[in-house]
């Protein structure tokens, strides 16, 4: 079974500032994937970042990108120059190449401050 | 091209009720999956839908039951309800054809039992 662990319940940053948010999974499967989401508060969750696990090169969007370290089983969201509207639940999650197995960790909550 | 959409939006029950909450899929996915969010949490998987069978089920008792109808549209029925099945229940889809792509999310039923 895939596990996903995120061991900050909480963070806060300065607004312009860089952050960087932890995730930790465990899983059996040879390839995977993995996700950030983002749920602002009230609104729905929306993919922020995705990285497939065979791939070596770290993905990036825009001010988000991801340090994937596959041996270590760690996958870790940087968000460059935060804004006020960064602020939301962020997820880390996994899952197994079938689209069949998504595992959500338990959370971040980020608060952008002015 | 509308998103997921999910009703009803919120609603109050009693212990020992039965509830039914509805989504539709975004335009062009075949396949939805439900989770349970309690406050503070990280989303639950409940069960997958594809094909109108269930594909897939998470670690929740058979009083959590689904359908999907033939225009991919799904139900969520639980039955008995419990205090502690009060929680955000969001719906997702996806494409079967993309393997583990990304999940679309609705914006939640949440249900309060009293």
């Amino acid at each position: 079974a895939q596990t996903v662990t995120q061991s900050q319940p909480e963070m806060s940053v300065q607004e312009a500032e860089t952050v960087t948010l932890s995730c930790t999974y465990d899983t059996s499967e040879s390839n995977y994937y993995l996700f950030w989401y983002k749920q602002p508060p009230s609104r729905q969750m929306i993919l922020v970042i995705r990285q497939e696990a065979y791939k070596q090169q770290n993905a990036t969007e825009n001010r988000f990108s991801v340090n994937f370290q596959k041996a270590a089983k760690s996958f870790s969201l940087k968000i460059s120059d935060s804004q006020l509207g960064d602020t939301a639940m962020y997820f880390c999650a996994s899952d197994d190449n079938y689209g069949q197995n998504f595992v959500f960790g338990p959370g971040t909550r980020l608060s952008v401050l002015p | 091209d509308a998103g997921v959409t999910q009703s009803p939006t919120h609603l109050i029950k009693t212990r020992g009720q039965q509830v039914t909450l509805r989504c539709s899929p975004k335009s062009g996915h075949d396949t939805v999956s439900w989770y349970q969010q309690a406050l503070g949490q990280g989303p639950q998987f409940i069960f997958q839908y594809y094909e109108e069978e269930e594909r897939q089920r998470g670690n929740f008792p058979d009083r959590f039951s689904g359908h999907q109808f033939p225009n991919y549209s799904s139900e969520l029925n639980v039955n008995a309800l419990l205090l502690g099945d009060s929680a955000l229940y969001l719906c997702a889809s996806s494409w079967s054809d993309r393997g583990a792509g990304e999940l679309f999310f609705g914006e939640g039923s949440r249900l309060t039992v009293l």
